[in-house]
């Protein structure tokens, strides 16, 4: 079975510096994507970032970058010039493939979250 | 503004009623799924619905019910509900296999169940 570890309940970071926020994961399928999600206390989820597990450079989006170390199998979202906007619960979350009759379909297992909190 | 729809946003029935929620996309997704996250803990997921066909239950209790009427539509019945299915019920689309298969978010709706 797939599994998604996020193992910092909680982080703070200053306004302006960079962050990193952990996760490591175990499967056994060769093909997986993982994804970073933050979700405010609005409730949204907001997808940030995706790494597919083929992809042979580090996926970035802006201020988001993602530290893709597949054989530790590891995952780590980077925030750069973190924002008081960016106080919110991030969810690390891995693609998983079910085979279902007439073909595949996909689901999505998160981890536990961690919390982040930007301080000014 | 979030290109998944749910409504209500905000929901309080009691054990003996029935209600529904609703979602919509309108970006050609064919792959939508219900979501239940209670309070400081991830989301998990309920159903997946696959080109308008359940395709996955996690063995989700029957007095929640699926109903996938078109590709751009989501409900989820709800009756004889428990307090403790009270939650934040997110609704979400993708394209489907083969790539990424990025999930988009609905805002959710937040339901309290008395």
């Amino acid at each position: 079975a797939q599994k998604i570890t996020q193992t910092q309940p909680g982080m703070f970071v200053q306004e302006k510096e960079a962050v990193t926020l952990d996760c490591t994961y175990d499967t056994s399928d060769p093909s997986y994507g993982l994804f970073w999600y933050k979700q405010p206390s609005s409730g949204e989820m907001i997808f940030l970032i995706y790494q597919g597990s083929y992809d042979q450079q580090n996926a970035t989006e802006g201020r988001y970058s993602l530290n893709f170390q597949k054989a530790r199998k590891s995952a780590n979202l980077v925030i750069s010039a973190s924002q008081l906007g960016d106080s919110a619960m991030y969810f690390c979350a891995m693609r998983e493939r079910t085979q279902i009759a007439g073909g595949a379909t996909n689901k999505l297992i998160f981890g536990t979250g961690t919390l982040l909190a930007v301080q000014p | 503004d979030t290109e998944v729809t749910q409504t209500p946003k905000h929901l309080v029935m009691g054990m003996t009623n029935k209600k529904s929620l609703k979602c919509e996309q309108h970006m050609g997704h064919r792959a939508m799924y219900w979501y239940k996250q209670k309070a400081k803990k991830p989301p998990e997921l309920m159903f997946v619905y696959s080109y308008e066909k359940l395709s996955i239950n996690e063995s989700v209790p029957s007095r929640f019910s699926p109903e996938c009427p078109n590709s751009s539509l989501l409900n989820l019945h709800l009756h004889a509900l428990q307090p403790e299915d009270s939650a934040l019920y997110l609704c979400a689309s993708s394209q489907g296999p083969p790539g990424a298969n990025v999930l988009t978010f609905g805002a959710g709706s937040r339901l309290t169940v008395l």
